[in-house]
């Protein structure tokens, strides 16, 4: 079963804007990363928040996490054309499996 | 420096088939794990090894599936008796220790008709 929900499911913006896509999920983790994923191709993986931090930064990326409601926010700054992708939180699982649980992922559009 | 390899990059085979596909690491990498991903969702975890041994194969979803590691680096997943149902992308990826970071392959996309 999948433990995250991403927020929205599409999101189709102007270049240059800012993207922001939520993240929920459901049980104890040790971090969420965030993963992007080009049409027909594999995952890459953006960024780490351990379970002890509150916000991360990487580049154009912000990443914030509440653990205390269990949701994450990735903000995607002076968007490009080429960020069109989709996005997946994953979280590993508390107990200390390593299995990642992905959610649906947003699919997002940034327009030239 | 070379990534996660998968091969075939496409299969497409009949019903009731066998099918086996294959993961090369990143070298060095002693954690592999396989996903599955169905159209507009997320990976699925399927197995993951730690070294040459199966750590949690509690994501494999009935005893078709099968995957092994024999000397730790090449991974391969086997599939009996394919059923249509079995159709998706199946990745992989690898990580330098587990509860790093993934590195994913591009995935085998597998079609049963």
């Amino acid at each position: 079963s999948q433990q995250g929900e991403e927020d929205p499911q599409a999101l189709s913006i102007q270049e240059g804007e800012n993207a922001t896509m939520n993240c929920s999920y459901k049980t104890s983790i040790n971090n969420l990363q965030w993963y992007r994923q080009n049409s027909g191709r594999g995952l890459v993986h953006l960024i780490l928040i351990r379970s002890n931090e509150r916000e991360k930064h990487s580049g154009r990326l912000r990443v914030t996490l509440d653990t205390s409601k269990k949701s994450s926010s990735l903000l995607i700054t002076a968007s490009r054309a080429a960020d069109t992708a989709s996005y997946f939180c994953a979280t590993d699982r508390n107990s200390g499996n390593t299995p990642l649980v992905f959610g649906k992922g947003t699919r997002l559009s940034v327009i030239a | 420096g070379a990534g996660v390899s998968q091969t075939p990059s496409n299969k497409v085979t009949e019903k009731g088939k066998y099918v086996e596909l294959r993961c090369d690491p990143i070298s060095g990498h002693t954690a592999l794990y396989w996903y599955r991903q169905s159209l507009g969702q997320g990976p699925e975890f399927l197995i993951y090894f730690q070294g040459t041994g199966a750590a949690d194969d509690s994501g494999l979803p009935n005893d078709r599936f099968f995957a092994v590691r024999p000397e730790g680096s090449v991974s391969t997943l086997k599939i009996q008796r394919t059923e249509r149902g079995d159709s998706a992308v199946y990745l992989c990826a690898s990580s330098l220790q587990g509860g790093q970071p993934q590195h994913f392959g591009d995935g085998t996309r597998l079609s049963i008709l």
